[in-house]
C-alpha cells in the first residue's frame, strides 16, 4: 500500500513569501505529525493532529507556522512571512493510533530553502 | 520534559564488525517507548527497533538488537556484521505511552560510515 506522501519535495522560496507544505498520510492513520529537521540536527516536534481532537501545537516556533488537517486525512502546514531560518527538512509522519507504541510511519519530506 | 542524548556524532566500524550506537535518555514517565530510526542520505527515516519500557528482554530484530538498561536510562543500539549499506544517520528517539502526549523526541544523531 501507499506509504506517507509529501509535496512538494523541494520548495525554494524568497525570504518574506508564504508556503505550503502538503502532507498525505497512510489511509486509515487517525495521527499525523509534523516535525523539522534543519541542518545536521535531530528531529524536532512541531503539531501533531489526533482525530478530531484539538491539535496539539506546542512545537510551532512561532505565530508564522500553522497547519490544518481537513477530512481527518490530508494536512497542509503553512508557514507565513518566511525567514531564513526556516529552512529545513519539514517531515510529516502518520500512525494508526496516537496511544500506545504504535509505530510513527515517515513520509520522505519536503527540503525547504529560503533565499 | 524527555531528553535523549546521543554523545557521538560520528562513527566509524569495519565491514562485517559490530558497533555500538550510545543513546541516554531523561524522562520523569514511567511508561515509555523508545525507537530506532535510520537516516540513509535519501532522507527517508527508516524503523529500525523498538523497546518499551516495561519490556523485560531487549528488543531484536535480525541484525539489530537494542542494549535496554533501564537503571542507567540507555538504549544503546547494536548492529552485528555491519554492511555497507549500513552508512547513514541513526536517531534515537523515545515517546510517553500513557496520555495523549505522543509525539517523538529525537536525538541528534549519529553518522555511521561503514569501511571496507
Amino acid at each position: 500500500g501507499a506509504g506517507v506522501s509529501q509535496s512538494p519535495s523541494n520548495k525554494v522560496t524568497e525570504k518574506g513569501k508564504d508556503v505550503e507544505l502538503r502532507c498525505d498520510p497512510i489511509s486509515g492513520h487517525t495521527a499525523l505529525y509534523w516535525y523539522r529537521q534543519s541542518l545536521g540536527q535531530g528531529l524536532e516536534f512541531l503539531i501533531y493532529f489526533q482525530g478530531n481532537s484539538a491539535p496539539d501545537k506546542s512545537g510551532l516556533p512561532s505565530d508564522r507556522f500553522s497547519a490544518e488537517r481537513t477530512g481527518g486525512s490530508v494536512s497542509t502546514l503553512t508557514i507565513q512571512r518566511t525567514q531564513q531560518e526556516d529552512s529545513a527538512v519539514y517531515l510529516c509522519a502518520s500512525t494508526i493510533t496516537a496511544g500506545g507504541p504504535s509505530l510513527q510511519y515517515f513520509g520522505p519530506g519536503t527540503r525547504l530553502t529560503v533565499t | 520534559a524527555q531528553k535523549i542524548t546521543q554523545t557521538q556524532p560520528g562513527m566509524f566500524v569495519q565491514e562485517k564488525e559490530a558497533v555500538t550506537l550510545d543513546c541516554t535518555y531523561d524522562t520523569s514517565d514511567q511508561s515509555y517507548g523508545l525507537f530506532w530510526y535510520k537516516q540513509p542520505s535519501s532522507g527517508e527515516m527508516i524503523f529500525l527497533i523498538y523497546q518499551g519500557s516495561y519490556d523485560e528482554q531487549n528488543a531484536t530484530e535480525g541484525r539489530y538488537s537494542l542494549n535496554f538498561q533501564k537503571a542507567r536510562k540507555s538504549a544503546n543500539l547494536v548492529i552485528s556484521a555491519s554492511q555497507l549499506g549500513d552508512s547513514a544517520m541513526y536517531f534515537c528517539a523515545m515517546r510517553e505511552l500513557d496520555g495523549t502526549a505522543s509525539k517523538l523526541t529525537f536525538g541528534t544523531g549519529t553518522r555511521l560510515q561503514v569501511t571496507l
